[in-house]
């Protein structure tokens, strides 16, 4: 199975803040790795696919890149609204797995 | 709008057996394989299995941690995924998610889901 290890496990930041969450894969994913959000009780919601391709709809302010094994999450100008867990998901081989998870708090 | 709802979900007794549905609209059920992905109370998300579509012969592929035990089918007639989870463990409590993705392509994976339905497996 491929591992996805995801740092940090929780971050404070304040508003307005640049935030970088930051996913490797055990082995070579390509690009085949998608970034959701989930807010409590919610279903989770994907962000990136592709590795750096936004979901339409999806602010501006996320973006992601990488490839192979390493890869970022950044949040340019943290809102109130992003406070929340993310995932990342590799989709290149089965099974499917995800990340542990990022809590992103706002201080 | 594409829209994915869950039902099904209850309490059931360890070594039960229970059936999830997932209904689908607002898009052409029968071009996309379909996923179930689970998380358990205060933990983080974990894949459960896949379903192919027609083209593909309806296969699937699955989690080790339910293989053999659980069954993911669907109706395309209906636009309905289903999930048939038997033997259940206390393991096996979570909120069972829905989620649709694409046969190739750079749309990738899970990207549309349910609100989710909860399973509790509890004496």
């Amino acid at each position: 199975d491929i591992q996805m290890t995801q740092s940090p496990s929780s971050l404070s930041a304040s508003v307005g803040d640049r935030v970088t969450i930051t996913c490797r894969a055990s082995q070579g994913i390509r690009n085949d790795l998608g970034w959701y959000q989930q807010k409590p009780g919610k279903a989770p919601k994907r962000l990136i696919y592709a590795a750096s391709s936004l979901e339409s709809g999806v602010p501006s302010r996320f973006s992601g890149s990488g490839s192979g094994t390493e890869f970022t999450l950044t949040i340019s100008g943290l809102q109130p609204e992003d406070s929340a867990t993310y995932y990342c998901l590799q989709r290149n081989n089965y099974p499917l797995t995800f990340g542990q998870g990022t809590k992103v708090e706002i201080k | 709008e594409v829209v994915l709802v869950e039902s099904g979900g209850a309490l059931v007794q360890p070594g039960g057996s229970l059936r999830l549905s997932c209904a689908a609209s607002g898009f052409i059920f029968s071009n996309h394989y379909m996923d179930w992905v689970r998380q358990a109370p205060g933990k983080g998300l974990e894949w459960v299995g896949r379903v192919r579509n027609k083209p593909s012969s309806y296969t699937t592929e699955y989690a080790a941690s339910v293989r053999g035990r659980f069954t993911i089918s669907r109706d395309d007639s209906i636009s309905s995924l289903f999930l048939q989870m038997n033997s259940l463990k206390t393991d096996d409590t979570a909120v069972y998610y829905c989620a649709r993705s694409w046969t190739s392509g750079t749309h990738g994976a899970l990207d549309i889901w349910g609100q989710g339905t909860m399973v509790t497996v509890s004496s």
